[in-house]
């Protein structure tokens, strides 16, 4: 079965710091691979996307993530964390036999000043 | 930017009362999703919707539940008889094509079933 694994709840980094928001994955096939941000009292916003080509991927607020397929990762990036990142963390992955999205548990980043 | 909506944005409910959860996806977008998320854990898939028909369903998405396109703006999302446990976030989603396209998630209606 498809899954999404989050293994950190909560991640602590100070502002200026570079963070890492862990992801792994299980999945037949290729993966689709997406990175969801959740404000506090809003939906989803999209950040970035693998789908194929070149492992590390550029998104949204400075956001990157690299693809390790041999260690089935997808790990967020960030170089320089801002306060105002602050927010739920969700990874997810495409279903590759049905047209929906499997998401993690989701991982709370706090930005200290 | 063209933004999924959905409304209302809090909806409280008493057990047995029937609730239509409405959202109006990214106009060009051809595919449409419901998904929930449960206070304090994941989000969950529910149900996808392309050419007028149900393509997707979790077991999630009993009888109890019908999606539809009324109008051709419009996707809802319909609960027959609430249970507390439907209590939670309902997300709506659309996306241009199904497959590597992005799906886009509205900001969500806080169902409350008491």
């Amino acid at each position: 079965a498809q899954s999404v694994a989050q293994p950190e709840d909560q991640v602590n980094v100070a502002e200026g710091n570079p963070l890492t928001v862990k992801c792994t994955y299980s999945v037949s096939g290729n993966p689709y691979l997406f990175w969801y941000v959740q404000y506090p009292n809003r939906g989803l916003q999209f950040l970035l996307k693998y789908i194929t080509g070149d492992n590390l991927v550029k998104g949204s607020y400075g956001f990157e993530a690299e693809f390790n397929k041999s260690q089935t990762s997808f790990h967020l990036k960030k170089p320089s964390a801002l306060v105002s990142d602050s927010a739920l963390y969700f990874c997810a992955v495409r279903d590759p036999l049905a047209d929906k999205l499997i998401f993690g548990t989701g991982t709370r980043l706090q930005v200290f000043p | 930017e063209p933004e999924v909506t959905q409304t209302p944005s809090h909806q409280v409910t008493q057990m047995g009362q029937e609730v239509i959860l409405r959202c109006v996806p990214i106009s060009n977008h051809l595919y449409f999703y419901w998904y929930r998320q449960i206070l304090g854990q994941k989000v969950e898939f529910l149900v996808s919707f392309y050419n007028n028909e149900i393509s997707e369903k979790s077991e999630i998405f009993d009888d109890q539940f019908s999606v539809e396109r009324p109008d051709g703006s419009n996707f809802t999302l319909k609960i027959r008889s609430t249970k507390l446990e439907d209590s939670a976030m309902y997300f709506c989603a659309s996306s241009e094509g199904g497959g590597a396209n992005s799906q886009y998630f509205g900001p969500g209606t806080r169902l409350t079933v008491l």
